[in-house]
């Protein structure tokens, strides 16, 4: 059965740096989305993706996140400089129509860790 | 923004019982899917189901779009069940129900 692939599974960085967290969706997806999930907290909304560009954004995903396909598999998403608090899970999802009318199907997640 | 809330937060039960969850919602939906958040942090999908009833197993849902509530029963619950259950609507995620099924 087609999934969500994630890598790294697990990510640690120093406060400041940038890291690009990446996602494999499944194939025949043409929308992409990113949440987070700060430990024994709820999973919130960060971005949605389609044609390349972002359709939807929530009020989390300032100005130190991007996202980008760089290629035909690959979705990516991308902390400038990160934060203690940007520690958490990322979860990447796809689907084959748009958030409003479709399911969603997540990957493993990421957990980031920064110190 | 759309408000999801589930209740109730934490549910502990016997292993071979059975449970209601329920998700409440402020406004139509369009999209709503119910998760099982495993012990290793994997969110599985339990249910697309923005409307109507659906059985999988020992599990079911039923979404009253109109009322704008959505309940997912587990029958017969086994220790495997534990784990967080979410609830999300047009991407918006409640805070989820703890349960815990004892053996």
């Amino acid at each position: 059965e087609p999934e969500v692939t994630q890598t790294p599974s697990h990510q640690v960085t120093q406060m400041g740096q940038e890291v690009i967290l990446r996602c494999v969706p499944i194939s025949n997806h043409l929308y992409f989305y990113w949440y987070r999930q700060i430990l024994g907290q709820k999973v919130e909304f960060l971005v949605s993706f389609y044609n390349n560009e972002i359709s939807e954004k929530s009020e989390i995903f300032d100005d130190q996140f991007s996202v980008e396909r760089p290629d035909g598999s690959n979705f990516t998403l991308k902390i400038r400089s990160t934060k203690l608090e940007d520690s958490a899970m990322y979860f990447c999802a796809s689907s084959s129509r748009g958030a409003w009318v479709d399911e969603q199907f997540f990957g493993p997640g990421t957990r980031l860790t920064v110190l | 923004g759309i408000q999801v809330e589930q209740s109730p937060p934490d549910l502990i039960l016997q292993e071979g019982a059975n449970s209601t969850l329920r998700c409440n919602f402020s406004d139509s939906v369009n999209n709503l899917q119910w998760f099982h958040q495993n012990p290793w942090g994997q969110l599985i999908n339990l249910f697309y189901i923005p409307s109507g009833t659906k059985q999988n197993g020992r599990l079911s849902a039923t979404t009253v779009a109109t009322e704008r509530y959505s309940l997912l029963y587990i029958s017969s619950s086994q220790t495997t069940d534990s784990g967080v259950y979410f609830c999300a609507v047009d991407m918006r995620f409640g805070a989820g129900t703890r349960l815990t099924v004892k053996p």
